[in-house]
């Protein structure tokens, strides 16, 4: 139990497009799902945390125009990456959190490449 | 805010010796903690969770972690490594505000040879 996917896992767009990646719970109801960036050798940065049905919390420094969170039913999140950049190259991860827990379980990832 | 930090970036043991990861946490109230693997290739899984009762909890694969609350610190623990536990290693902190935002140590990377 406690599957989430990510689509696509791996991604490769030109600078100046935009990406949209799924994070969706696959057997249980996420009343908030995680979205992070890991970078190599580096710890992995929290973004912003999405609840359903209201609008993203992001943490300091991330651009919410550039990096557009929905997370329109218990068991689906997006992340849109806006007018990409080669800067914006990274593993980002989701994670969502039951209803009944303080757990977070976690997506395989998706590898976005912008050249 | 609530900061985590492993000690150890890489450590590399042979098989079957014993291994303890440090975690140390700074956050004065009530904490829930996590400790989180990373095998080649795959996502992230719980290891093991400690909310509250014993302080001393065991999770998947043999692993074990003791929570001191006058050191703040969370140390992974395993008697005897083996080569499949070859992978990332990340504490992770929970404020117990109700939320279950985490923060996470920078890693660390376990090698084991065979």
């Amino acid at each position: 139990g406690a599957v989430v996917s990510q689509h696509p896992s791996r991604v490769i767009c030109k600078s100046g497009t935009s990406v949209k990646i799924e994070c969706r719970s696959l057997d249980f109801q996420a009343t908030t799902m995680f979205w992070y960036r890991q970078f190599p050798k580096k710890s992995l940065m929290l973004m912003a945390t999405s609840n359903e049905g209201s609008k993203a919390t992001y943490e300091q420094g991330v651009e919410k125009d550039k990096f557009l969170i929905n997370h329109a039913s218990l068991t689906l999140s997006t992340l849109t990456v806006t007018s990409a950049h080669p800067e914006d190259s990274s593993f980002y991860i989701c994670s969502a959190s039951p209803t009944s827990g303080y757990e977070q379980y976690f997506g395989p990832g998706t590898r976005l490449t912008v050249t | 805010a609530q900061s985590v930090s492993q000690h150890n970036h890489h450590v590399i043991l042979s098989e079957a010796a014993s291994l303890e990861l440090g975690c140390n946490y700074s956050y004065g109230g009530t904490v829930n903690l996590f400790w989180y693997v990373q095998y080649p290739g795959q996502h992230l899984q719980l290891l093991l969770k400690y909310f509250s009762g014993d302080p001393l909890v065991k999770g998947i694969k043999g692993f074990e972690a003791e929570f001191i609350k006058s050191k703040f610190s969370f140390n992974l623990r395993k008697p005897s490594v083996q080569w499949s536990d070859t992978a990332e290693y990340f504490c992770a902190v929970n404020a117990g505000s109700g939320y279950s935002t985490l923060t996470f140590g920078k890693g660390t990377m376990l090698l084991v040879s065979p």
